[in-house]
């Protein structure tokens, strides 16, 4: 499965859109882009993933350049529990895939 | 939101023990699998089973041990622990594939293992 990288820490205000980037440029055809995050203490959580179509669902967007290459994970008000670590994985298609989990972004979302 | 769960939560324990940690999901679903967390580090797949009578090592080697006798239960085991073995486990499942992508995991909210 394809190597992703992203930047160690960012934040933002409370109430303002998070952009969470990715770069994944040894993305494969049959490879998605799923996005899991982690709050202190607890384990990961599933938010979004996506092929090539941007995705939208209650958590977050998932834009996905044309060139698949890198994405952006949006949380469009984020809020102070929207603080964690998040995880920008490529994973293909096959059944015996298997998530490996980078270090992630740690986000930290401020009053 | 997924149904599934560990125990214990915390577990302080002596070296040479034997320790057993419990995870259950009610989804039905095949796939299961546990991952090893250091504070402040990545996780790691030490074990997962695509199904009943099922299991595989990760990619991280562990002195663990694993049976999947029932669907919705996949404990983990530590013959003899020893301090090496401190970390967090975090248990997962998720349906089988059935188009779009790798279904999404969903993890438990792990067991702290601190062993003295």
């Amino acid at each position: 499965d394809a190597k992703t990288t992203q930047p160690p820490s960012m934040d933002c205000a409370e109430g303002r859109a998070a952009n969470l980037p990715c770069n994944h440029s040894t993305i494969s055809g049959n490879e998605y882009v799923y996005w899991y995050r982690q709050i202190h203490s607890q384990g990961p959580q599933y938010i979004i993933h996506g092929l090539k179509n941007n995705e939208t669902n209650e958590m977050a967007s998932l834009i996905i350049t044309e060139d698949r290459k890198s994405s952006t994970l949006i949380l469009p008000h984020a809020t102070l529990r929207d603080t964690a670590v998040y995880y920008c994985i490529v994973l293909s298609t096959g059944a015996n895939s298997k998530l490996t989990f980078g270090k992630g972004i740690t986000l930290s979302v401020r009053p | 939101e997924a149904d599934i769960y560990q125990t214990p939560r915390y577990l302080v324990i002596g070296t040479g023990k034997k320790i057993t940690l419990e995870c259950s999901q009610t989804m039905g679903h095949d796939k299961m699998y546990w991952y090893q967390q250091d504070p402040g580090m990545e996780l790691h797949l030490i074990h997962y089973s695509y199904g009943v009578n099922s299991t595989e090592k990760g990619d991280l080697s562990s002195e663990s041990t694993v049976s999947r006798i029932r669907t919705e239960h996949f404990p983990l085991t530590l013959e003899s622990a020893r301090p090496s073995h401190t970390s967090q486990y975090l248990c997962a499942s998720s349906e089988s594939r059935t188009g779009g992508g790798n279904q999404p995991q969903h993890f438990g909210d792990g067991t702290r293992l601190s062993i003295l």
